[in-house]
């Protein structure tokens, strides 16, 4: 139990474009989803907490206009790189928080998807 | 904010060795304290976690200590095998109650040599 999934697992795009990244829990309802972004050799960054039918928190210089965060279910979010550029390649992670009773603390993470912007 | 110290940022030793990686964070009111592993290009897997209502908390061939005073928290890994090298990542939270931000540490690159 406690999968989640994440749509899609890399995408390349040019300079400029949109692009939608889904994460979802497959077993369980997530009152709360985690976008993180991870370069590489390095640590996971929150960017924001995002919470079932309520706007996202992002975390201090991340900019919420170019990073769309949707939490339309209990069990979808959705990050939206809006007018990508190159310095926006990263892989994104995002994990769920579950909220039955036996642990809703722990943090179940998706496999993560690689933007390439070029 | 919180502040989440991670040390070593690497670490090598020989198969059946012994592996202790520690961390510190910044925030008293941090509750929980969970440990992630993450072998290249996969997804972050927790391993333990521990909650600062206890001191120690073992599985099998992991644990893990809390020094709430200290404000510090390690990972300790008997008999290690190779299959243990991956990035190990240690946390922060406040857990439940809270939104349940995790603050993460830097991260350890554990190489088990055979």
């Amino acid at each position: 139990g406690a999968v989640v999934s994440q749509h899609p697992s890399w995408v390349i795009c040019k300079s400029g474009t949109s692009v939608k990244i889904e994460c979802r829990s497959l077993d369980f309802q997530a009152t709360t989803m985690f976008w993180y972004r991870q370069f590489p050799k390095q640590s996971l960054m929150l960017m924001a907490t995002s919470n079932e039918g309520s706007k996202a928190t992002y975390e201090q210089g991340v900019e919420k206009d170019k990073f769309l965060i949707n939490h339309a279910s209990l069990t979808l979010s959705t990050l939206t790189v809006t007018s990508a550029h190159p310095e926006d390649s990263s892989f994104y992670i995002c994990s769920a928080r579950d909220r039955r009773g036996r642990s809703t603390d722990t943090q179940y993470f998706g496999p993560g998807t690689r933007l390439t912007v070029l | 904010g919180e502040n989440v110290e991670q040390h070593p940022s690497t670490l090598s030793v020989q198969e059946g060795d012994s592996a202790v990686i520690k961390c510190t964070y910044s925030d008293s009111a941090s509750n929980y304290f969970p440990w992630y592993k993450q072998e290249l290009g996969k997804r972050p897997q927790l391993i333990i976690d521990i909650r600062s209502n206890v001191g120690e908390k073992k599985d099998q061939r992991i644990a893990v200590t809390l020094n709430k005073t200290a404000k510090h928290f390690s990972l300790h890994i008997t008999e290690t095998q190779p299959e243990d090298s991956a990035v190990y990542f240690c946390a922060a939270g406040k857990g439940w109650g809270s939104q349940g931000n995790l603050i993460f540490g830097k991260g350890t690159k554990l190489s088990v040599k055979p």
